[in-house]
C-alpha cells in the first residue's frame, strides 16, 4: 500500500472562491485519482491524473471548474473554482498501487483521508 | 454506462453471525474486482481483491466470484461489532481504452452485540 496525506482536512468557504486541495504520497505512483463523495453517496471519479500528461477528467467534469496539476510522482493538486454550496461534499484523491505492471487492471487503489468542503 | 448494483441496507447481523455483502455489475468483460470498508467520516479502506472465479479467503474476510453470473460477494465471519461500517463494491474495467474502477453505492452493516 502507500501513505497518502491531503490537505487541509476540511475547509470552509464562501460561494465564488476557490479551494486548492493538496495530495501527497509516500512513494512514486504512475497513476492519481480524484473522487469526490456526496453526502450518503458513493464515490464520484472526477479526473484521472498522470505525471507529465493533462489530467483525464470523467463526464460532467471539466478542467475549468476542477483543475488538476501533477507535478511529479509523489504529489497532486486539485482546485475547486469558483464554488457554489452544491460544492460541499469530500474530496479524495487515491494512488494506484502497482501489483503487477504487466496488467494494469489488477492494480489496487488506496485512498488518502479526504477533505471534507462546506460551501456557505 | 457501466454499473455496479448493492443493496443499500441497513443489513443487520448478530455478533458472532455470518454477514453476507453481494454485488452485481454490468460489464461483462470486468477483470478485477474489490471490496472496500468506510467508516463513518473516514476514507475507504481496501479490505479484498479477488481476479478469478472462486473464492479468497483472507481472516474472517471471504470474498466470492462468479464473472459468469457477473456477481461478486463478500462474507464476514464471526461478525464484530467494529464491522459496522459501509461496504463498498468495486469494479476495474476497461473505459474507452483505459483502465477505470466503478464504485457501488454501499451497503450499510450492522452488527448487534
Amino acid at each position: 500500500s502507500a501513505v497518502i496525506s491531503q490537505k487541509p482536512s476540511r475547509d470552509i468557504c464562501q460561494r465564488g472562491t476557490s479551494l486548492t486541495i493538496q495530495c501527497q504520497v509516500d512513494s512514486q505512483v504512475t497513476m492519481m485519482f480524484w473522487y469526490r463523495q456526496q453526502p450518503g453517496q458513493s464515490l464520484t471519479l472526477i479526473a484521472t491524473a498522470n505525471q507529465g500528461s493533462e489530467a483525464t477528467y470523467e463526464s460532467g467534469f471539466v478542467i475549468d471548474k476542477f483543475p488538476i496539476s501533477r507535478p511529479n510522482l509523489t504529489f497532486s493538486t486539485l482546485t475547486v473554482s469558483n464554488m457554489s454550496p452544491e460544492d460541499s461534499s469530500i474530496y479524495l484523491c487515491s494512488v494506484e498501487v502497482l501489483d503487477s505492471p504487466l496488467w494494469s487492471s489488477y492494480n489496487e487503489q488506496f485512498f488518502g483521508p479526504g477533505t471534507r468542503l462546506t460551501v456557505l | 454506462q457501466k454499473e455496479v448494483e448493492q443493496n443499500s441496507g441497513p443489513l443487520s447481523v448478530p455478533e458472532g453471525a455470518i454477514a453476507s455483502l453481494n454485488c452485481t455489475y454490468s460489464d461483462r468483460v470486468s477483470q478485477s474486482f474489490f471490496w472496500y470498508r468506510q467508516y463513518s467520516g473516514k476514507s475507504p479502506e481496501l479490505i479484498m481483491s479477488i481476479y478469478s472465479n472462486g473464492d479468497k479467503e483472507d481472516g474472517r474476510f471471504t470474498a466470492q466470484l462468479n464473472k459468469a453470473s457477473q456477481y461478486v460477494s463478500l462474507l464476514i465471519r464471526d461478525s464484530q461489532p467494529s464491522d459496522s461500517a459501509t461496504y463498498l463494491c468495486a469494479v476495474n474495467g476497461d473505459s474507452g481504452g483505459y483502465q477505470k474502477v466503478t464504485f457501488g453505492t454501499g451497503t450499510k452493516l450492522q452488527v448487534i452485540p
